[in-house]
């Protein structure tokens, strides 16, 4: 079964550190792998897009990387900031991006 | 500038009624689709449609129905609201062009939709 799974659930972060962000994947076969950064309310926005060949990918103070053998990504989040406080889903697309599977997401929030 | 709504952004509605949530995109984008999201899910495909005419079912298809008319709007219709589709509905646009489906997707701001 095609699944993503993401971890931690939630994280708590202070303002000005850096996190990474885990996302494992079964989907067979792969065509791609997303970020978005969901708000509370809001609908979802693209950070990055990576094809199977491409092993970092970085939206400023954001950097995804994927390892495609190992079926893992991770989103680096540097220097973070209050308004990074959101849930970041990961999404594997199959053949040609068809066949969307999301991850249920991380909450992550930065305090000051 | 271009962009992607949703109406209503919330909805009561009583079991077994018609809803159609609308959603209008001015990207002038070929695909659309619409997710439902839960608690401890992730979004979830309903319908989609990679252009005029042109209609799919998603992973969660059961009680909802599409149609395309023309390129801007998409509507959701459930035929037979049931206390199971309550959840928030998003709809998505892309363009359809970029190779292996890497076209950045564009989400609207949602619709709560809750059924009572």
């Amino acid at each position: 079964k095609n699944q993503v799974e993401q971890s931690p659930q939630s994280l708590i972060i202070l303002e000005g550190k850096n996190c990474t962000l885990q996302c494992n994947y079964t989907v067979s076969p792969f065509s791609n792998l997303r970020w978005y950064k969901q708000d509370t309310g809001r609908g979802p926005v693209s950070l990055t897009i990576m094809t199977f060949s491409e092993n970092t990918k970085s939206n400023g103070r954001y950097t995804a990387t994927l390892d495609a053998d190992t079926k893992q990504s991770s989103l680096h989040i540097t220097a973070s900031q209050l308004s990074d406080s959101a849930s970041y889903i990961c999404v594997v697309s199959g053949f040609y991006g068809q066949n969307f599977v999301f991850g249920p997401g991380t909450r992550l929030s930065v305090l000051p | 500038d271009a962009e992607i709504t949703q109406s209503p952004r919330h909805k009561i509605t009583e079991t077994g009624r018609q809803v159609t949530l609308a959603c209008h995109q001015t990207w002038n984008h070929n695909n659309m689709f619409w997710y439902r999201q839960d608690l401890g899910h992730g979004l979830r495909l309903i319908h989609y449609s990679y252009g005029v005419q042109d209609t799919n079912k998603g992973e969660v298809s059961d009680g909802y129905s599409v149609s395309r008319s023309n390129t801007e709007d998409l509507p959701l219709t459930l035929e037979s609201a049931a206390s199971s589709q309550t959840s928030v509905y998003f709809c998505a646009s892309s363009t359809g062009l970029a190779g292996e489906g890497t076209d950045t997707q564009y989400f609207g701001p949602g619709t709560r939709l809750t059924v009572l």
